[in-house]
């Protein structure tokens, strides 16, 4: 059974440019959620995904950014015109459908450079 | 409102020394807490999970972690360390009775083990 996978694992962008970053759920798996992690500092919340549905995007920046995760394909999160600030590791999450408290599983992260 | 506050951000044991990692979080409601660790260039991986009943939780690796709640605390504990310790360990939050499951994170400790 095939672990949560992100791709691609290094993106390098100019400013102003866009990113997409997308996650595969394990099998099974129907919640995802994206954390971003700035250089010398802990997962942040970004968003939390069902299919076809965003139930939680508390985390997410107002501008520029957007998630998806539609009913055939994997979840992507979309950065428009991106700044240097956005240099970051991206993680996505997955876990089983059911109550909180169910372990999320996380992939290996794609890791965007702004330059 | 939660939040996690992980004590020292570097720490550096000797092989075979006993490991304390230390943790103490905040929540408005009855928390659930966890160890996740991180290698190098990877994703991470749960050690342990506390939701509810006894207080003394046990995880991969011969890692164990106690839930104190007059303390607040959810320090990370392994008797004897291994040079494949060293790694990145985040304490993790999240609020067991709202549905919320949006995980917090500390900022992470970074454990050393010398040989």
């Amino acid at each position: 059974n095939a672990g949560v996978m992100q791709n691609p694992r290094h993106l390098v962008r100019r400013r102003g440019q866009e990113a997409r970053l997308r996650c595969s759920p394990m099998k099974g798996h129907s919640h995802v959620y994206w954390y971003r992690q700035l250089p010398e500092e802990g997962l942040k919340f970004m968003v939390y995904l069902q299919k076809e549905n965003i139930i939680d995007e508390s985390g997410m920046p107002k501008e520029r950014f957007s998630a998806e995760f539609p009913k055939e394909g994997p979840s992507i999160l979309r950065i428009q015109q991106v700044v240097r600030g956005d240099s970051a590791a991206y993680f996505c999450a997955s876990s089983r459908p059911g109550v909180s408290g169910d372990e999320q599983y996380f992939g290996p992260g794609t890791r965007l450079t702004v330059t | 409102a939660q939040s996690v506050t992980q004590l020292d951000s570097h720490v550096s044991v000797s092989e075979g020394a006993l490991v304390l990692l230390r943790c103490n979080y905040s929540s408005s409601v009855p928390p659930y807490l966890f160890w996740y660790v991180q290698y190098p260039n990877q994703g991470l991986q749960l050690l342990l999970k506390y939701l509810s009943g006894s207080t003394l939780v046990k995880g991969i690796n011969g890692f164990e972690a106690e839930f104190k709640k007059s303390e607040t605390s959810f320090h990370l504990t392994k008797p004897s360390a291994h040079m494949s310790d060293a790694a990145e360990y985040f304490c993790v939050v999240s609020e067991s009775d709202t549905g919320r499951r949006a995980l917090t994170f500390g900022s992470g400790t970074r454990l050393q083990v010398q040989p």
